[in-house]
């Protein structure tokens, strides 16, 4: 049963266009959200949060919207850059735990210069 | 900046072997936790302790065993080495009692090949 998901495993875009990476979630409890990006062969880094008593949270290029009745959220990356390339994941907590994450299987991301 | 290192970028293990993955972290950090990411399957829990001593089962724990003896360290093993245990391994630490932000910080990462 996959509580988070990342439906999209690629995409595309041009440089200096926006980029729009979605994640959706099915369990109502979680209530704090955070992408994170994966370049090969290293570990993933913290990007970007928000907990679920926000429906934005922006940081320079990096905004993620938080759709709570849909149970929706999105990353935009604007404008986008080819060192933004990497897979991106999407993860959720709360649910009952205060430790765990739990994933979606990630999107890479392709900025074509 | 909160460092996570992983004993081992590469590893070679034949089928059987036991298998000794290594964390560390230089926070002082409670939590930390194993995870494995395999293609179309993302990053999947293996295991997690919430302090010295403690640990928890994660999502996929069969064929793992944790040990965590000192707060900043993290070990993994496991017990006898299978070819569907070929995979990217990667630590992660966190600083418990966060009200929000589970941010979690990455190790990068131990790739595992088991022939």
């Amino acid at each position: 049963d996959q509580q988070v998901k990342q439906n999209s495993p690629s995409l595309s875009v041009q440089e200096g266009r926006i980029s729009i990476l979605n994640c959706d979630y099915t369990n109502s409890m979680f209530d704090y959200f955070l992408w994170y990006k994966k370049y090969p062969a290293e570990g993933p880094t913290f990007l970007i949060s928000i907990s679920s008593i926000k429906d934005k949270n922006e940081d320079g290029r990096f905004t993620v919207f938080l759709n709570k009745s849909a149970k929706h959220l999105s990353l935009h990356i604007v404008p986008s850059q080819p060192g933004d390339s990497a897979v991106y994941f999407c993860a959720a907590s709360g649910g009952g735990s205060n430790y765990k994450l739990t994933f979606g299987k990630g999107t890479l991301l392709t900025v074509n210069p | 900046d909160v460092k996570v290192t992983q004993s081992s970028r590469y590893l070679v293990k034949r089928t059987g072997e036991k298998v000794f993955l290594e964390c560390v972290q230089d926070m002082d950090h409670e939590n930390m936790f194993w995870y494995r990411q395999d293609p179309g399957l993302g990053l999947r829990l293996i295991y997690f302790s919430y302090d010295v001593k403690m640990k928890e089962k994660g999502d996929i724990p069969e064929g793992y065993s944790v040990s965590r003896e000192k707060k900043e360290r993290f070990s993994l093993i496991l017990e006898s080495a299978s070819t569907n245990q070929t995979s990217m391994y990667l630590c992660a630490s966190r600083q418990a009692g966060q009200t929000f932000g589970e941010t979690q910080y990455f190790g990068p990462g131990t790739r595992l090949l088991v022939l």
